[in-house]
């Protein structure tokens, strides 16, 4: 089976331009999250959906951050103009949760390192 | 809000044997779930196990086997018969179980050299 796949691996751009993350959830999964990866704050929660709504958004650091998920199988993160210290490992995962019952492990995909130089 | 710690920034062990790996968190929620990831140079994020806060019986997965203390909140991880492929960064994380965000809430992580 695929796991989580994220695009594009490597990202190197410059200050001010947007870059798209993109995410594709395991098949069947119903939660993704997007989480953010750097050495002065390890790994942080930006955003996560369930069932293709916006849950918990309270990590996406400013208005420069933009998420969607328009169906269950992609998702992207936008970041509009981007800024040197967006520079970071951004991981996607998901996972799937039953109507009222607990969340299942997070599966994480292998991430995008982002350079903005 | 909750939080976890890992106080070893690195650690060390020989090929062949056992090291422990501590974790301590705080929360005030007495129903939720504790992990390990591993990150190995690829940077893949990868679970290694999970612990519910609700069951005593401690988590085992082969050779990684955790050492949950709910009250004294301690969730260790030991590995046994150490590999070289067991070489990488360890995360501990937390999540609620019910209610709540789902996210998890990683430690800083603590890095795994394996001596050959």
């Amino acid at each position: 089976d695929a796991g989580v796949i994220q695009s594009p691996r490597h990202e190197v751009t410059e200050m001010g331009q947007e870059v798209t993350l993109r995410c594709k959830p395991i098949s069947g999964h119903n939660s993704l999250f997007w989480y953010r990866q750097t050495m002065m704050r390890g790994l942080e929660l930006l955003i996560y959906f369930n069932n293709n709504v916006p849950i918990d958004d309270s990590g996406m650091p400013e208005d420069r951050f933009s998420a969607k998920m328009p169906n269950a199988s992609f998702s992207t993160l936008k970041i509009q103009p981007s800024e040197p210290r967006d520079s970071a490992v951004y991981f996607c995962a998901s996972s799937f949760r039953t109507s009222g019952g607990p969340p299942d492990t997070q599966y994480f995909g292998p991430g995008t390192r982002l350079t903005v130089l | 809000a909750q939080t976890v710690t890992q106080s070893q920034p690195e650690m060390s062990v020989q090929e062949a044997e056992t090291v422990t790996l501590s974790c301590t968190y705080d929360t005030s929620e007495s129903d939720y779930y504790l992990f390990w990831y591993k990150q190995p140079p690829s940077r893949q994020m990868i679970l290694v196990i999970r612990q519910e806060a609700y069951k005593q019986q401690n988590a085992t997965e082969n050779r990684f086997s955790v050492n949950f203390q709910k009250a004294a909140k301690s969730f260790s991880l030991k590995i046994s018969d150490s590999q070289l492929g067991d070489a990488a960064m360890y995360f501990c994380a937390y999540r609620r179980a019910q209610g709540g965000s789902e996210k998890l809430v990683f430690g800083k992580g603590m890095k795994l050299t394996v001596n050959p």
